[in-house]
């Protein structure tokens, strides 16, 4: 079955901290593509990343960065130096078998 | 570019009323469209999504229905709303390859029934 967790429900970190949101995948397809979306207050959904599953190279834009294990199933998410407008829901996804599924999100508050 | 246009950004509609929300996408050509809501608990729930006109698949059986009269054009009914149909409802479209492009979301609908 295809599955994403997203364990960390809300998170709450200080500025300029680093913060690691944790994303878990299950498929049993050979070819599939992870994604990362933010959601901030006004409710869009904004894409943020796109990885298929033959690419386990990390990726660093900016302050954030990715994390692709697929010994551990695992898409992580860094966001480095924190700034109150990371403030948001943020949700992983897994593209597999033309279907498309969604974790339940994490939400991250950025105190000042 | 391709764009994606959802109205209304909110709403509020007594229980028992009808309900019509809209999306549309520019520039793009036969894309496959989606609906989902998001309800309090934030999770993202696919209610319908078609691969052409007049092609509607349904995820979950509900008061809701889907159309496409047009090939960019999706549209979201209802015709007596629930006080459970609240919540945030998102268009979203792909191109045919949905596996890697992912999906390009609409701004959303945030409807209230009361």
């Amino acid at each position: 079955a295809q599955k994403v967790t997203q364990a960390q429900t809300e998170i709450s970190v200080v500025e300029k901290e680093d913060v690691t949101l944790d994303c878990v995948y299950e498929t049993r397809d050979t070819t599939y593509y992870l994604f990362w979306y933010k959601q901030p207050p006004s409710g869009e959904l904004v894409f943020l990343i796109r990885r298929n599953s033959f690419d386990e190279q990390n990726e660093i834009s900016g302050r954030y960065s990715w994390n692709f294990q697929k010994s551990t199933s695992s898409f992580n998410f860094t966001i480095t130096a924190s700034q109150v407008v990371d403030s948001a829901v943020y949700f992983c996804a897994l593209s597999s078998g033309n279907q498309f599924y969604f974790g339940t999100g994490t939400s991250l508050t950025v105190i000042p | 570019s391709q764009t994606i246009h959802q109205w209304p950004a909110t709403l509020v509609q007594p229980v028992g009323s009808p309900l019509s929300l809209e999306c549309t996408v520019e520039g793009t050509s036969n894309p496959n469209l989606y609906w989902y809501r998001q309800a309090a608990g934030r999770g993202l729930q696919l209610l319908f999504y078609s691969v052409g006109i007049g092609q509607i698949s349904s995820e979950v059986p509900q008061n809701l229905s889907a159309s496409r009269p047009q090939d960019r054009q999706f549209i979201l009914s209802s015709k007596k709303l629930l006080l459970s149909d609240s919540g945030f409802y998102l268009c979203a479209w792909s191109g045919p390859r949905l596996l890697a492009g992912g999906y390009t979301f609409g701004s959303g609908t945030r409807l209230t029934v009361v």
